[in-house]
């Protein structure tokens, strides 16, 4: 299957920063890609989806400021998680397909905020 | 609206049994649905998916599903479990706005020796 990459696996960073988690599909053009966050023993929750070339859409309740997304080329997508706090550790995963294809997942971040 | 709802937020079989995981689905329009599994702090991976073809579906590492439209379901099974085989699974359906993925709560799988 086609593989996505996503990169950190994990970061540690301190409360007031800024945290850039990367999300690359190697081995196709990805035209959509999904944004998940996911708590403990929970399910993913999607936050936003983002089309190459357009600005992403957030779902409900997620803070566009604080979650930046960037979707400039067909292989690449970027979450910015700005000003960090503790209330943002996470583990944030994505997902990229194109229109002919499921969904495939990166490996996921686990973002620990101190 | 779509929805999936998973049965039972844990299951635990023994090694050798039958591994039966439960989804139930709610889709306006003829679903696609999706069966995935997570290893810990790990992504998800595709186990199977079910787009309207066959309405059995097999899958990666012995997994099987059946797509049964009378009683909107959409369990997931293997004959004989595999310590290898403790995950979360999750059950999803294609959503009609964008493609994004609709998750079940989950099920967490435990294999006993």
């Amino acid at each position: 299957g086609a593989v996505v990459s996503q990169h950190p696996s994990r970061v540690i960073c301190k409360s007031g920063t800024s945290v850039k988690i990367e999300c690359r599909s190697l081995d196709f053009q990805a035209t959509t890609m999904f944004w998940y966050r996911q708590f403990p023993k929970q399910s993913l929750m999607l936050m936003a989806t983002s089309n190459e070339g357009s600005k992403a859409t957030y779902e409900q309740g997620v803070e566009k400021d604080k979650f930046l997304i960037n979707h400039a080329s067909l292989t690449l997508s970027t979450l910015t998680v700005t000003s960090a706090h503790p209330e943002d550790s996470s583990f944030y995963i994505c997902s990229a397909r194109d229109p002919n294809t499921e969904a495939f997942f990166g490996q996921g971040t686990r973002l620990t905020v101190v | 609206a779509q929805s999936v709802t998973q049965l039972g937020s844990h299951v635990s079989v023994s090694e050798g049994a039958l591994v039966l995981l439960r989804c139930n689905y709610s889709s306006s329009v003829p679903p696609y649905l999706f069966w995935y599994v997570q290893y810990p702090n790990q992504g998800l991976q595709l186990l199977l998916k079910y787009t309207s073809a066959a309405t059995l579906v097999k899958g990666i590492n012995g997994f099987e599903a059946e797509f049964k439209k009378s009683e909107t379901s959409f369990h997931l099974t293997k004959p004989s479990a595999h310590m290898s085989d403790a995950a979360e699974y999750f059950c999803a359906v294609r959503g009609n706005q964008g493609g994004k993925l609709i998750f079940g709560q989950g099920t967490e799988l435990s294999v006993k020796p």
